[in-house]
C-alpha cells in the first residue's frame, strides 16, 4: 500500500531563518506531488505541484520554493521566513495521470515568530 | 466568484439528526468531485467520491447536479464523531484540485 511521510510535524522558526520541509511517498512510482498551505481558519491553498523529477509548477508568488530531487521526494524550502508564512503545510500525492483524488501527509505546523 | 464555494457554517445539530451540505463550483468542465473530512489540526482525509448517478456509503450520501453545478453531502443519523470540517473538492481540466473552504459540523449530545 502507498504511504506518505512528512516531517517535521511542528516547528517554531524566527523571522528570517530558513525552512526545509520534507515529504516522501512509498509504494508507488511517478506520483504527482503537491504542497498545500492552510492558514488558520482558512481553506487549502495550492503552493506547488510536480508531475515528475525536476518538474515544479508554482501556483502563487511567494518566498517559498520546492524541489523534487527524486521520484518520491518533495521538499519545500525558504531562504528567509516571513511572519505570514505561518500555517499548516500539507504534502500530498496522487497517482500518475491526474484527475485522481489525492492523499495527504500528516502535515507540518509552522509558527514564525 | 470563487471556483468552489461552501457555506462555512457551523452547522450545529443534535445526535441523530440529518444534515446536508451543498457546494457550488464555477467551472462547467469540471470532471471529478470528492468530499474530504478534516478534523481539527489534522490533515484532510478522503470521505467519498461523488459520482454522476449519486452514491451512498453507509450514513453518507453524495449527489452531483451538473445542470446547477453543485454537489451535496447528506449525513443521516449524525454521530458525535461526525463533528469535523467537510471539504468539497473539484478537479477540472488539469492536475490541480480545487478545495472549498469547508463547512464545519458540530454534533451535540
Amino acid at each position: 500500500s502507498q504511504t506518505i511521510h512528512q516531517w517535521p510535524a511542528t516547528l517554531v522558526q524566527p523571522v528570517g531563518s530558513p525552512l526545509s520541509l520534507e515529504c516522501t511517498v512509498e509504494g508507488t512510482s511517478n506520483p504527482n506531488l503537491y504542497w498545500y498551505r492552510q492558514a488558520a481558519g482558512r481553506g487549502l491553498q495550492l503552493l506547488f505541484y510536480s508531475v515528475g523529477i525536476g518538474q515544479i509548477s508554482s501556483e502563487v508568488p511567494q518566498n517559498l520554493s520546492a524541489s523534487r530531487p527524486q521520484d518520491r521526494q518533495f521538499i519545500l524550502s525558504s531562504k528567509k521566513l516571513l511572519l505570514s508564512d505561518s500555517g499548516f503545510y500539507l504534502c500530498a500525492w496522487s497517482p500518475e495521470g491526474g484527475r485522481n483524488t489525492i492523499y495527504f501527509g500528516e502535515g507540518s505546523w509552522l509558527t514564525v515568530v | 466568484r470563487k471556483e468552489v464555494e461552501q457555506d462555512p457554517g457551523p452547522f450545529n445539530v443534535p445526535e441523530g439528526a440529518t444534515v446536508a451540505f451543498n457546494c457550488t463550483y464555477s467551472n462547467s468542465a469540471s470532471q471529478s468531485f470528492f468530499w474530504y473530512r478534516q478534523d481539527c489540526r489534522k490533515e484532510p482525509k478522503l470521505l467519498m467520491s461523488v459520482y454522476s448517478s449519486g452514491n451512498e456509503d453507509g450514513r453518507f450520501t453524495a449527489q452531483l447536479n451538473r445542470a446547477s453545478q453543485y454537489i451535496s453531502l447528506l449525513i443521516r443519523d449524525s454521530k458525535l464523531s461526525d463533528s469535523a470540517t467537510y471539504l468539497c473538492v473539484v478537479i477540472g481540466s488539469s492536475y490541480k484540485l480545487i478545495f472549498g473552504s469547508g463547512t464545519r459540523l458540530l454534533v451535540r449530545p
